[in-house]
């Protein structure tokens, strides 16, 4: 069974500028959630989506958005990059009937 | 608020030492605790979890028990290898009844360096 992958591995954009990340669940979880992992501030929830709606959502500014298509997979978006949204996005999925997260390896977004 | 706390980093240890890493959480009501690993360079591996009060979560020689009255989650291995030089993060999230109940809040992370 493949795990949850996340596209790209690496990427570098300067200020100002956008980026969308890529998440694909586990085949059959319906559910995907976000996190941004720092030095500083350690691992913070993004948001959750479950069937394409949006369950739940972490203290983080409307530059950040998200979304999900009908098979599951899921984009995260970040508008008018700050230096300070250089970090380790993590993204997670989880079934219905177990309530663990399964992380895939993360994008390293680099904000210059 | 929910919330996680667990012992500062990094913790340095023989191989073959005993290894406690301490885990308390503050939360409203009844929620699942984790344990997760990282490894450089990579993402999260769920390590073990409880669901409830005395529950013992356990894999790869690694324990941790959920204590109500000590809203603790304490990780233990008896005997540390090298390859398990990781950061541990403790996690707590509360079950949604819709299923999936993905809301992790994490502790700051504890790194293990192992030595022969």
């Amino acid at each position: 069974k493949a795990g949850v992958t996340q596209t790209p591995r690496y990427l570098i954009k300067t200020r100002g500028q956008q980026v969308t990340l890529s998440c694909s669940p586990i085949s059959g979880h319906r559910s995907v959630s976000w996190y941004q992992q720092t030095p500083g501030q350690g691992l913070q929830f993004l948001f959750e989506y479950f069937s394409e709606t949006q369950r739940n959502k972490g203290n983080f500014p409307g530059r950040f958005s998200g979304r999900q298509f009908s098979n599951s997979r899921s984009e995260m978006n970040v508008s008018t990059l700050e230096l300070g949204d250089s970090a380790l996005y993590l993204c997670a999925s989880a079934g219905e009937v177990n309530t663990e997260a399964f992380f895939g390896q993360g994008t390293r977004l680099t904000v210059v | 608020g929910n919330s996680v706390t667990q012992m500062e980093g990094p913790v340095t240890l023989s191989e073959e030492a005993f290894l406690t890493i301490n885990c308390t959480y503050t939360a409203t009501g009844y929620p699942s605790l984790f344990w997760y690993v990282q490894y450089p360079g990579e993402g999260l591996q769920l390590l073990l979890k409880a669901t409830k009060a005395d529950d013992k979560g356990s894999n790869k020689g690694f324990e941790a028990t959920y204590r109500k009255e000590t809203t603790s989650f304490h990780l233990e291995k008896g005997s540390v290898q090298v390859s398990d030089s990781a950061v541990y993060f403790c996690a707590l999230s509360f079950l949604s009844s819709s299923g999936g109940g993905n809301k992790l809040t994490f502790g700051t992370g504890t790194q293990l360096k192992v030595e022969l």
